[in-house]
């Protein structure tokens, strides 16, 4: 169990580029989150996914914005045509999806738009 | 709906004093509670959790217990380190599975 693991790190992108994220889940875990989080806030909810279902997004998630899981596996987060307003951390997390099961998280990508 | 209270930060503290941080949520149906530690530069841990109601969730030294009369899940440490500084978010899981509602975080800065 090596964790849930997010690259890259950090990005750094001009306003109106395409940007793609992704994150590999804890192996066995069959729940899958995107959150982002701006400094002094907690992670606000993006999407979710029950292994390669995604089954609910939030209103925060544009039409710019799109996330995959294939084969309920690993999942990307792509961010069209970006705007210096979506700059934030964009936090990764997974589930084993039993009751009172906790939500293991990532380090995060950090994203500047420029 | 679903939402999480969380006491306004930051929080400064000298070492061995008492931590509280309140928390209190609204939730639909019986949901599960947390509360996740981020320290300086790394990533949200869990800190603890309880499941149901007047459950006690402990780590660390920590605790919280879940109140279901005062939809309350404060987090408490009787005597707090240096190596405690960080910052606290409270959360809720309604056990649809859908997502975590995150409180809005409180910083907590223990000096020695």
């Amino acid at each position: 169990d090596t964790g849930v693991s997010q690259n890259p790190r950090h990005k750094i992108t001009k306003r109106g580029q395409n940007v793609t994220f992704r994150c590999d889940p804890i192996s066995e875990h069959n729940r899958l989150y995107w959150y982002r989080q701006t400094l002094g806030q907690g992670p606000e909810f993006l999407t979710y996914f029950q292994n390669e279902a995604q089954l609910e997004k939030s209103r925060l998630l544009s039409d710019r914005f799109s996330a995959e899981r294939p084969k309920g596996s690993f999942s990307t987060l792509e961010i069209q045509r970006t705007e210096q307003g979506d700059s934030a951390m964009y936090l990764c997390a997974s589930s084993l999806g039993t009751g009172g099961a906790e939500a293991f998280f990532g380090q995060g990508t950090r994203l500047t738009v420029v | 709906g679903n939402s999480v209270t969380q006491m306004e930060g930051p929080v400064t503290l000298s070492e061995e004093a008492f931590l509280t941080i309140n928390c209190t949520y609204t939730a639909t149906g019986y949901p599960s509670l947390f509360w996740y530690v981020q320290y300086p530069g790394e990533g949200l841990q869990l800190l603890l959790k309880a499941t149901k109601a007047d459950d006690k969730g402990s780590n660390k030294g920590f605790e919280a217990t879940y109140r279901k009369e005062t939809t309350s899940f404060h987090l408490e440490k009787g005597s707090v380190q240096v190596s405690d500084s960080a910052v606290y978010f409270c959360a809720l899981d309604p056990n649809t599975g859908n997502q975590f509602y995150f409180g809005t975080g409180t910083s907590l800065t223990v000096i020695p």
